[in-house]
């Protein structure tokens, strides 16, 4: 069984640019969810996709977007992007949305804006 | 609104020591509670949750939490610490009402196994 992966592995990108993350969920899974963890932070929910519909929000700005496709995998897009948004970005798929379902977390993208 | 507070940042403990990560919760209705674990430069691993079973969790790795409703309470124990237990846990809450499907985490602790 395939555990959930990210890439790339690591990014820099500098303020104002636009940079697209990826994600694979585990097989079988068909929730996905992103995070980002600012350093010595816990993380923080971004959004979540459920069979390609967003399905939750966390508090972040517009210029934080999504997509989920029919595999379910799933990309993170972020524009103008500022240095506050240097984080490692996780994403976490599940077997449904169901609040106490465990969700599976991928190592993650170390995103450095510059 | 959910949160959780993680008491200590750093938490260090002799190796063979009793294993102690505190985790208080704010919640509306009983929550299910996370933990996790982070190694260095890796992705989040469950070690236990609660959902409304038992109130007393085992997950992996020997760890073991008691869900304590009066005192809104979740907190880590392990008997004997172990040098690989050295990582970065994460005690998280996920609300059992209505609402939308999100873990909050928090802060942190670090734990530091001393030889």
């Amino acid at each position: 069984e395939t555990g959930v992966t990210q890439s790339p592995t690591h990014l820099i990108k500098t303020r104002g640019q636009q940079v697209t993350l990826r994600c694979s969920s585990q097989s079988g899974h068909n929730t996905v969810s992103w995070y980002q963890q600012a350093l010595g932070q816990g993380p923080q929910f971004i959004f979540q996709y459920y069979r390609e519909e967003e399905n939750g929000r966390g508090n972040f700005p517009p210029r934080f977007s999504g997509l989920q496709f029919p595999n379910y995998s799933s990309e993170l897009n972020v524009n103008a992007l500022e240095l506050d948004d240097s984080a490692l970005y996780l994403c976490a798929s599940s077997p449904n949305p169901q609040q106490q379902e465990t969700q599976y977390f991928g190592p993650g993208t170390r995103l450095l804006v510059l | 609104a959910q949160s959780v507070t993680q008491l200590g940042s750093h938490v260090s403990v002799s190796e063979g020591a009793l294993v102690l990560l505190r985790c208080n919760y704010s919640s509306s209705v009983p929550p299910y509670l996370f933990w996790y674990v982070q190694y260095p430069n890796q992705g989040l691993q469950l070690l236990l949750k609660y959902t409304s079973a038992a109130t007393l969790v085992k997950g992996i790795n020997g760890f073991e939490a008691e869900f304590k409703k009066s005192e809104t309470s979740f907190h880590l124990t392990k008997p004997s610490a172990h040098m690989s237990d050295a990582a970065e846990y994460f005690c998280a809450v996920s609300p059992s009402g209505a609402g939308s499907y999100q873990l909050t985490f928090g802060k942190g602790t670090k734990l530091s196994v001393i030889p």
